[in-house]
């Protein structure tokens, strides 16, 4: 079944503690993509990547980080976590040729004490 | 840059009734693409329909269907007999052609169906 995975679903966290939300798609898309949900702002797009190695910030890059070393997978990254980044968050792939058929991962809910 | 604006925060529409959810975007660009995406309690991204700007005519999906006014710059979506699992968000969203494959997305519309 053709899929966007993310884990965990749900976490709750302290001010500080470094976490990783993974996401996973096995579709073999080029494009994948990282956006956070909250309530009145819709969803935002963190960062992006258009290929393996190839990365850039969206509109709200700020106390985050991605990587891409492989195709399928594409780690966000919370070296600090602070209470202003508890969101849902949801990852998205896309091939590059159907660009417009984006596949969403079913959200993380995250919590920062 | 893009933005996009849902003006309705909340909708509420009986069953078997039929609701017009509004969207307005404002862009540069000529050619683009507008989605709505549908978000049920499982917090699930559905794509509900797309519209491609260069096409004039509003693009259809068995009960949703849109009025897209390019000149306007609207892009609204009417659901017809409203079922009660049409209960979600609804966000409207614009694909920039530059930036990768971004999606700008609205503030979300609750539509809440009555029974």
């Amino acid at each position: 079944e053709a899929q966007v995975t993310q884990n965990p679903r749900y976490l709750i966290t302290v001010t500080g503690k470094k976490l990783t939300v993974t996401c996973s798609q096995n579709m073999n898309h080029e494009y994948m993509s990282w956006y956070r949900q909250d309530p009145g702002l819709g969803l935002r797009q963190i960062y992006y990547s258009m290929n393996v190695e190839v990365t850039d910030k969206g509109d709200v890059p700020e106390g985050y980080k991605v990587s891409r070393k492989e195709k399928r997978n594409f780690p966000l990254i919370l070296e600090s976590p602070s209470p202003n980044q508890t969101s849902l968050y949801f990852c998205a792939s896309s091939s590059l040729e159907r660009y417009n058929e984006q596949f969403f991962g079913p959200g993380t809910r995250l919590t920062v004490l | 840059a893009q933005t996009v604006t849902q003006s309705q925060p909340e909708m509420s529409v009986q069953e078997a009734e039929t609701v017009t959810l509004s969207c307005t975007y404002d862009t540069s660009e000529s050619d683009y693409y507008l989605f709505w995406y549908k978000q049920p309690p499982s917090r699930q991204m559905i794509l509900v329909i797309r519209q491609e700007a260069y096409k004039q005519q509003n693009a259809t999906e068995n009960r949703f269907s849109v009025n897209f006014q390019k000149a306007a710059k609207s892009f609204s979506l009417k659901i017809s007999d409203s079922q009660l699992g049409d209960a979600a968000m609804y966000f409207c969203a614009y694909r920039q052609m530059e930036y990768g494959n971004k999606l700008v997305f609205g503030a979300g519309t609750i539509l809440r169906v009555k029974s």
